[in-house]
């Protein structure tokens, strides 16, 4: 299993540009999610889905969207790129087992930097 | 609102020198707390869950303890390949159809010199 797979790794815009993050999982996971991590501001949450077809905004969503049309996909995207999303981007996966609290599995993260 | 206090935000070890790395918490209703352990560049990977006060969890050198207030993630003899940024984060109750949120912490630096 290849677990949480994030394309690309990098990427460079200019402002104003628009790009697509590609997440995809093959665990089988329900619910997935886009974070963003800034240096001392920690992990926040962009967007999440609980199912195919479902999208609902986290903490920070404004300049972003998504779209879950396979189980197995998360897409975020960009459709003006500013400087303030400068960040790394980190996806994630999760399962409710059983009623359990659901660990969330993440990718490798994606480097972006808008001029 | 949900926080998550890690201290120190940097801790600089010898190899052999044991210590502790503490995450405190405020959460309407813990569902669970979580350690994850961050490389450079890298995601963060999950080390531990725990569920209610008093419970542990180990791993090699990693031992995870939980009171209601706060976690603390002790580290025996530690090694220079134990150097990361460690993070916490608890998630409170999900409702309904929506998921559990996570709060993360800022998480603490940990470097262990040879």
């Amino acid at each position: 299993n290849a677990g949480v797979t994030q394309t690309p790794k990098f990427r460079v815009l200019k402002t104003g540009q628009s790009m697509t993050l590609l997440c995809a999982q093959d665990m089988n996971h329900e619910y997935m999610y886009w974070y963003r991590q800034d240096p001392g501001m920690g992990l926040r949450l962009i967007h999440y889905s609980v199912g195919e077809g479902t999208t609902a905004k986290g903490e920070v969503p404004d300049g972003y969207n998504v779209s879950r049309l396979k189980k197995q996909n998360f897409l975020l995207g960009l459709e003006s790129a500013a400087p303030s999303q400068t960040s790394v981007y980190f996806c994630a996966s999760s399962f409710l087992a059983g009623g359990r609290t659901d660990t969330q599995y993440f990718g490798p993260g994606t480097r972006l930097t808008v001029l | 609102e949900d926080q998550v206090t890690q201290s120190p935000e940097a801790l600089r070890l010898q190899e052999g020198e044991s210590s502790s790395l503490n995450c405190s918490y405020t959460v309407s209703g813990l569902r669970g707390l979580f350690w994850y352990r961050q490389d450079p560049g890298k995601g963060p990977e999950f080390l531990f869950t725990l569920y209610s006060a008093g419970e542990e969890k180990e791993k090699e050198r990693l031992k995870a303890t939980l009171t209601k207030k706060e976690s603390f993630l002790h580290i025996t003899a530690p090694k220079p390949e134990d150097s990361a940024t460690y993070l916490c984060a608890v998630q409170a109750p999900a409702g309904g159809t929506s998921y559990g949120k996570l709060t993360f912490g800022q998480g603490t630096i940990l470097t262990v010199h040879p």
